[in-house]
């Protein structure tokens, strides 16, 4: 079956760290993969995804590649602020000719972000 | 514009009594999806509903859950005699359209504790 297994948190940063959350995952085929974020309070929100090997998602400085070789896409950001403490997500999608159902996804833990000033 | 509103916040119920979660989707989303995530797991997609319809509920326990999506009205997901193993956060999402290459809007969930 799918899966994703990505980094244990919590994750704390200062200010203007590099930061990254690896993520990796098991599936059938190419499935699209997404990172989504929840901010403390709200809902998960979409954060960039990507749809086919070699893709780059990128959104609010964040970037994550789609690496079929290693089955990875790992999330980065060269300098992280305050606002940036989140819960991060990885997750996939599975493609729809794999007997897979495309509005499944499949979800990560989660890591728990926290950048201090 | 609203978001997906999902009521009550934070659930506590004892073990043998009935837990009722409510999802509110965006304003013109006719899609809802539950996902469930229990303590140390990911999340994971419980059921799909459209209105008046369960389009596909295989991630559903067999046993004392239940969901709906009536025509007026949030959707529901009735959990019937609750055991302490129910105690997870439980995600609400909908789209506007089946959700192939739509992105889903979630909910801040609903945090159930089983005494």
């Amino acid at each position: 079956g799918n899966s994703v297994t990505q980094m244990e948190g919590p994750v704390t940063l200062s200010e203007e760290a590099f930061l990254t959350i690896n993520c990796t995952y098991t599936a059938t085929g190419y499935p699209s993969l997404f990172w989504y974020v929840q901010y403390p309070g709200e809902g998960l929100q979409l954060l960039l995804k990507a749809t086919k090997a070699d893709d780059k998602g990128s959104n609010k400085g964040f970037e994550a590649t789609y690496r079929k070789e290693t089955t990875s896409f790992h999330l980065e950001k060269g300098s992280v602020q305050v606002s940036d403490s989140a819960v991060y997500f990885c997750a996939l999608r599975p493609i729809i000719n794999s007997g897979g159902s495309n509005y499944k996804l499949t979800f990560g833990k989660g890591t728990l972000l926290t950048v201090n000033p | 514009n609203a978001g997906v509103m999902q009521n009550p916040r934070h659930l506590v119920r004892r073990r043998g009594q009935e837990a009722r979660l409510r999802c509110s989707p965006m304003k013109g989303h006719s899609h809802v999806y539950w996902y469930r995530q229990l303590p140390e797991e990911g999340l994971k997609f419980m059921v799909y509903l459209q209105k008046e319809n369960i389009i596909d509920e295989s991630g559903m326990p067999k046993e004392r859950f239940s969901a709906e999506f009536p025509k007026e009205g949030p959707s529901i997901l009735r959990i019937q005699q609750v055991v302490r193993g129910d105690s997870a956060a439980y995600f609400c999402a909908s789209s506007p359209r089946p959700a192939t290459n739509e992105k889903l809007f979630f909910g801040s969930g609903t945090q159930l504790s089983v005494l």
